[in-house]
């Protein structure tokens, strides 16, 4: 059975600060790796979509890693701020890509 | 595009009613996903459907919740003679024919029981 950990469960940040948000799956058996944000009383915004024969993908400041053999990926977040404040979900795809198992998230806060 | 539209946004119901939860897919997505996300918990998968098809129910709760993507109109999730511990946000995404890449989420709706 799929699980998917991320580390840590809450982060507080200054403005400005480089950052990284782990995330580690216990079958290497997957698909491809999303992550999203999800803000108070929304829904999920995908983010970042590596398949599994992928090894990376970047979009502006937010640079996602996979390594499928050892079961992690990171999130890094340059140069964060006030409006990246949301938490963050990773998720593995199984089965063909369609059934997505999530981690618990990474609740992050940037001040200022 | 209007993307995944869910509704109602909020649902509140007394112990033993129904619930009905409704997802219409973005244009061109034939593929809809229902997920439970429970307080302090992660999204749980619970259906995956197509038009007129379940294709996994894995997981969803053997009783009292079902599941409908008609040829026409919005996909259904049904909770009968709904409980407390069914107070959440349910969550809908579509996707287009494929691999499940193009994973789009609606805003979900928060459902809670009194």
């Amino acid at each position: 059975k799929q699980e998917v950990t991320q580390i840590p469960a809450a982060l507080s940040v200054p403005e400005g600060e480089n950052l990284v948000l782990n995330c580690s799956f216990t079958d290497s058996a997957i698909y491809n790796l999303q992550w999203f944000r999800q803000d108070p009383g929304k829904g999920l915004t995908s983010l970042l979509l590596i398949q599994s024969s992928q090894r990376e993908q970047t979009s502006g400041r937010l640079n996602a890693s996979l390594d499928k053999s050892s079961g992690r990926s990171t999130l890094y977040i340059a140069a964060s701020q006030p409006g990246d404040s949301a938490t963050y979900l990773c998720a593995v795809s199984t089965g063909g890509g369609n059934k997505l198992t999530f981690g618990t998230g990474t609740q992050l806060k940037v001040e200022l | 595009n209007a993307g995944v539209m869910q509704n109602p946004r909020h649902l509140v119901r007394r112990r033993g009613q129904e619930a009905r939860l409704r997802c219409s897919p973005m244009k061109g997505h034939s593929h809809v996903y229902w997920y439970r996300q429970l307080p302090e918990e992660g999204l749980k998968f619970m259906v995956y459907l197509q038009k007129e098809n379940i294709i996994d129910e894995s997981g969803m709760p053997k009783e009292r919740f079902s599941a409908e993507f008609p040829k026409e109109g919005p996909s259904i999730l049904r909770i009968q003679q709904v409980v407390r511990g069914d107070s959440a946000a349910y969550f809908c995404a579509s996707s287009p024919p494929g691999d499940g890449t193009g994973y789009t989420f609606g805003s979900g709706t928060r459902l809670t029981v009194v």
